[in-house]
């Protein structure tokens, strides 16, 4: 039951450039989510989130873009910087639980 | 700064024996969590804990695991008889009342079962 999906398990970027990861989920009744860097021997750290009431939310180099017609998600990196080679979660939830739902990883690939 | 903290960092045990994995969540949160990545696949939610009750679990989450909060900081996941497929590691993570869904995990607690 892969309700939020990556479908492209790495991807390799040149520094400066953009780096786009996407996430398509299946449960229309997910109503916010968010985006998660993790680097090896570490957990998973916040980045960035957005609520279906938005179609962007932006903090810096991170922009998080939804459309809820396709339930679809991508997060852009601008510029991308080496140290941002880590693999990047998706995660969902909906309105009413606690619960969040991880996608499979896309590993990120800064090459400088 | 606060943070998740796990232990053991590494765990290895038979088939069939008991393992608990210990973790003290970020003290003013309120919500707790267990998630488990098996190598290199997707980050699964097991179970989420609040107000010392059980609020969500997974399928995985069996009768075979257990959680508890025994003394208001430390948050135990219990696994009463593992598996070969239990190896995994092991994230236990936190919320607070800060952004909804800013999961604050722990390093992790890796199991390799034999």
């Amino acid at each position: 039951d892969q309700q939020v999906k990556q479908n492209s398990p790495s991807l390799s970027v040149q520094e400066g450039r953009i780096s786009i990861l996407n996430c398509d989920y299946t449960n229309s009744m997910f109503d916010y989510f968010l985006w998660y860097k993790k680097y090896p021997a570490e957990g998973p750290t916040f980045l960035i989130s957005i609520s279906s009431i938005k179609d962007k939310n932006e903090d810096g180099r991170f922009t998080v873009f939804l459309n809820k017609s396709a339930k679809h998600l991508s997060l852009h990196i601008v510029p991308s910087q080496p140290g941002d080679s880590a693999v990047y979660f998706c995660a969902a939830s909906a309105s009413g639980t606690y619960k969040y739902i991880f996608g499979t990883g896309t590993r990120l690939k800064v090459l400088a | 700064e606060p943070e998740v903290t796990q232990t053991p960092s590494h765990q290895v045990t038979q088939m069939g024996q008991e393992v608990i994995l210990r973790c003290v969540p970020i003290s003013n949160h309120l919500y707790f969590y267990w998630y488990r990545q098996i190598l290199g696949q997707k980050v699964e939610f097991l179970v989420s804990f609040y107000n010392n009750e059980i609020s969500e679990k997974s399928e995985i989450f069996d009768d075979q695991f257990s959680v508890e909060r025994p003394d208001g900081s430390n948050f135990t996941l219990k696994i009463r008889s593992t598996k070969l497929e239990d190896s995994a590691m092991y994230f236990c993570a936190s919320i607070g009342q800060g952004i909804p869904g800013e999961l604050f995990f722990g390093e992790g607690s890796r199991l390799t079962v034999l």
